[in-house]
């Protein structure tokens, strides 16, 4: 079957870094988004990683293992404002995306 | 309109009844979709649309429609309306021309079932 894992919830504090980690197994692979969802809102999107590696993008960054299943996204500099969700969400070989339930980040002054 | 549009914001709705769920983008994008979000749980797919005159279903389809007679709109019908379709529901749209799927979501329809 298709299975996300994501850590349900973090904490961290303001001006600080987070890494938040992201696993997946999905039947074929074309790439996994990133994306941020404050509460009461609509997600948007944050990055897109297709090779292995890192991209960065300001603030945020978003790294891809293929032949690991394992993706991360780290936020540098950290704002209240970053206080969100941050959903993990792979593409399968239908070009559908596979949503896992995101990570909950809290952020303390 | 500029992106994409729900309607309604939110709604209450007695068990039994029928809804459609308003959806319409004016970016040109080939591809809608239906997602529902529950708490605890990631967003499901309900229904989607690679282009206008054909749609699929998602992960959950069952008690609910949808149809695409045109690029700009998808709207989302419950039949008759059950407590467990009590969600959040997203609409989303992605270009689906190549490889690259970014989607954009509407704002969300709240709904209560009764």
């Amino acid at each position: 079957g298709q299975n996300i894992d994501q850590p349900t919830e973090m904490t961290a504090t303001e001006g600080a870094i987070v890494q938040i980690n992201c696993t997946y197994q999905t039947s074929g692979f074309n790439g996994l988004f990133w994306y941020q969802q404050h509460a009461g809102e609509a997600p948007t999107f944050l990055s897109y990683n297709v090779l292995d590696g890192l991209e960065e993008k300001g603030r945020f960054s978003s790294f891809l293992s293929r032949s690991k299943g394992y993706s991360y996204l780290l936020l540098k500099e950290l704002q209240m404002k970053d206080s969100a969700s941050y959903l993990c969400a792979p593409f399968d070989s239908n070009y559908q995306l596979i949503w896992g339930a995101g990570t909950k980040l809290i952020i303390k002054p | 309109i500029a992106g994409i549009t729900q309607a309604p914001t939110s709604q209450i709705l007695a068990a039994g009844r029928r809804m459609t769920l308003r959806c319409t983008q004016d970016m040109r994008h080939n591809a809608m979709y239906w997602y529902r979000q529950d708490l605890g749980l990631g967003l499901r797919l309900i229904h989607y649309s690679n282009t206008a005159g054909t749609t699929g279903k998602g992960e959950v389809p069952d008690g609910y429609s949808v149809s695409r007679a045109n690029t700009d709109d998808f709207p989302l019908t419950l039949a008759s309306a059950v407590p467990s379709q009590t969600s959040v529901y997203f609409c989303a749209s992605s270009l689906r021309d190549s490889s690259y799927n970014e989607q954009f979501f509407g704002p969300g329809t709240r709904l209560t079932v009764l």
